[in-house]
């Protein structure tokens, strides 16, 4: 059965800082695997999505890389901002076709 | 814009009633989600529709029900069946099925059980 740890649960950095968050899985057979964000009391917005083909994907200050021989993704973030203060989740496609979310990373940025 | 609407945003129930919670999609995508959010839990899948008139239970579909009449409507009852309903439920929207594409979620309904 596929599952999604992500370490720390949460994490607070000074602005300016470069981070990584991390994203492990134990069954290295997927499809794909997704990023998100979600600030308090909304819901998910897709940051970056990483076919099983790919090895990376960068959107502006956001890097996500994938290595499915270790089972593990990385979300990079490059000089954070306290806008970047949110949860940040993970999620993979595994061989059943279905996705499963890893429980997140609770991310404060100080000003 | 193109986007997933959920509404209410906030919905109170008394015990032993039924709420339905609406989810309607305009980015004209095929498969449609639900997820119920608890603290420390993370998401959760209760139903999943891939096609119109189809849908399929998730990991924890018990006193939840839905219906997919319109490929851009998928509404979640939640019904008095449900031993704990009180959470943050989000829908989502992906444009493939099998497997499961890009997804897309809604702002999220929080319902209140009183």
């Amino acid at each position: 059965k596929q599952e999604v740890t992500q370490i720390p649960a949460a994490l607070s950095v000074p602005e300016g800082e470069n981070l990584v968050l991390n994203c492990s899985f134990t069954d290295s057979a997927i499809y794909n695997l997704q990023w998100f964000r979600q600030d308090p009391g909304k819901g998910l917005t897709s940051l970056l999505l990483i076919q099983s083909s790919q090895r990376e994907q960068t959107s502006g200050r956001l890097n996500a890389s994938l290595d499915k021989s270790s089972g593990r993704s990385t979300l990079y973030i490059a000089a954070s901002q306290p806008g970047d203060s949110a949860t940040y989740l993970c999620a993979v496609v595994g061989s059943q076709g279905n996705l499963i979310f890893g429980k997140g990373t609770k991310l404060s940025v100080k000003p | 814009d193109g986007g997933i609407t959920q509404s209410p945003k906030y919905l109170f129930r008394k015990e032993g009633q039924n709420v339905t919670l609406s989810c309607e999609q305009n980015l004209n995508h095929d498969a449609m989600y639900w997820y119920r959010q608890d603290p420390g839990q993370g998401l959760r899948l209760i139903y999943y529709s891939q096609i119109v008139n189809d849908f399929q239970k998730g990991d924890i579909a018990e006193g939840y029900s839905v219906s997919r009449e319109k490929k851009e409507s998928f509404p979640l009852t939640v019904t008095s069946a449900q031993k704990n309903p009180t959470a943050f439920y989000l829908c989502a929207s992906s444009p493939r099925t099998s497997p499961t594409g890009e997804l897309f979620f809604g702002e999220g309904s929080r319902l209140t059980v009183l």
